[in-house]
């Protein structure tokens, strides 16, 4: 249960562009958690979104939980070449989305 | 303090034999969580403890996978009469927890299996 899909699967930017990866479920979500995995790396937790609605901003990294907590979303403001990386939600902590790899040219 | 660890961080082994994974958890973590990534893809659940609680077994592949957790700490994973499409990282996590998911897991740095 509590599967979850994620979008794009890839996505390439230009440094100082902006990025968005979006988390999409069919069923009502308990909470969020969003984990960042660099190349070669384990995958690091950034955060958890409990809330209908709710939106946590660190620093350039904004992420949001949909009002009928179905789907969220994490948006980075002027990406930098160290938020290279695979980005992935999970819902429950054990079920993880797909992850959405971000490659950053400089 | 210290992280999880895990051994070996790499494994060959050829078709037909069996490997044991093993997880050393967070101090104090009562939750223990094992995944399996292939090469860029996502993580596979596989198998979840909690506690004393029976665990969660639900995203094990084939019953040639088993895990064991000793004294609720140190963690086991079994791949029995390895295939070659076993092969990818094994990837540990530990975490508190008073409700499924409920907190951050923190990883280990993986078990690189491959299978020739």
């Amino acid at each position: 249960g509590q599967q979850v899909m994620q979008i794009p699967q890839y996505q390439h930017v230009q440094e100082g562009e902006d990025f968005t990866t979006y988390c999409n479920s069919s069923t009502t979500l308990s909470n969020i958690q969003w984990y960042k995995q660099r190349p070669g790396g384990h995958p690091v937790f950034l955060i958890q979104l409990v809330k209908s609605g709710e939106v946590k901003k660190q620093k350039r990294l904004t992420f949001q939980f949909g009002e009928a907590k179905k789907n969220s979303s994490l948006h980075i403001t002027a990406t930098q070449t160290t938020d290279v990386g695979t980005y992935f939600c999970a819902s429950r902590g054990m079920r993880f989305g797909a992850g959405t790899r971000l490659t950053v040219k400089p | 303090g210290a992280g999880v660890s895990q051994s070996p961080s790499n494994k060959v082994t050829e078709k037909g034999k069996d490997v044991e994974l093993r997880c050393d958890p967070i101090s104090g973590h009562t939750a223990l969580y094992w995944y399996r990534q292939s090469l860029g893809q996502g993580l596979e659940f596989l198998i979840y403890f909690q506690g004393n609680s029976a665990p969660d077994k639900s995203g094990l592949p084939s019953d040639r996978f088993s895990a064991e957790r000793t004294g609720g700490s140190v963690s086991t994973l079994t791949i029995q009469r390895t295939q070659q499409e076993d092969s990818a990282v094994y990837l540990c996590a530990s975490s508190l927890a008073t409700g499924r998911g409920s907190y951050e897991q923190y990883f280990g740095p993986g078990t690189r299996l491959t299978v020739t």
